[in-house]
């Protein structure tokens, strides 16, 4: 199974919202992201864990609060988002996190939000 | 600091012409590079990757790149373009080993294809 799969695919919220993104991989990987994407941009790097620790917080706002239960599970907690939070966030994992070969990332197919 | 270069922003090739996409690279150790396509409202699906050995690579859907170290370059080409492959098209640079998890991304190119 080389797939990373992402729910929901679309969600809407208001500002007063409290929403909660999954990302699931059974590759067995140690590594895993939480990207947002901006139109005709390229991912953002947002989170990364690696052996289920946050390694990399890319000064994200607080409103957005990672969480990795176990190895094969990714959360992303939303609260109070803004309109411009409105993006593509894309959850991708890799076999390790330490650079060369390791970081190859396989990607999902990302969840659509809309920030009211 | 790694960095990676997309010169084009766009381009539009003929159904059936052959292609080219250009990456260029900037990174003081021997890099690992990736080719990932993203199709309108999807994810990033790999292309293709180098880590060493023969320099010409070949990926999925017919695509292969070819690293050159004295021109910092691995470009993306595909001899005939079907209309499917309308996407972004993103190089991307990985640390070397225990440099850390951070892939570097170029800005991207916009391929469109003409029937």
């Amino acid at each position: 199974d080389t797939e990373v799969t992402q729910t929901p695919k679309h969600l809407v919220m208001g500002m007063t919202n409290k929403k909660s993104l999954k990302c699931e991989q059974h590759m067995g990987h140690r590594a895993m992201y939480w990207y947002k994407q901006k139109a005709k941009k390229p991912p953002e790097l947002m989170f990364v864990y690696s052996y289920e620790k946050l390694s990399i917080n890319e000064s994200v706002p607080s409103r957005f609060s990672p969480e990795c239960p176990n190895s094969s599970l990714l959360n992303l907690h939303l609260h109070a988002l803004q309109p411009e939070d409105s993006a593509l966030y894309l959850c991708a994992s890799s076999q390790e996190g330490n650079g060369g070969p390791y970081n190859e990332q396989f990607f999902g197919p990302g969840t659509r939000l809309t920030v009211l | 600091a790694q960095s990676v270069t997309q010169p084009d922003i766009h381009i539009t090739v003929s159904e059936g012409a052959s292609l080219e996409l250009r990456c260029n690279y900037s990174y003081g150790a021997t890099p690992y590079l990736f080719w990932y396509v993203q199709s309108p409202g999807q994810g990033l699906q790999l292309l293709l990757k180098y880590f060493s050995g023969d320099t010409l690579v070949q990926g999925i859907k017919g695509f292969e790149a070819e690293f050159k170290r004295s021109q910092s370059s691995f470009n993306l080409r595909k001899p005939s373009v079907h209309w499917s492959d309308a996407a972004e098209y993103f190089c991307a640079v990985a640390p070397r080993p225990g440099g850390g998890n951070k892939l570097t991304f170029g800005t991207g190119t916009q391929l469109k294809v003409e029937l």
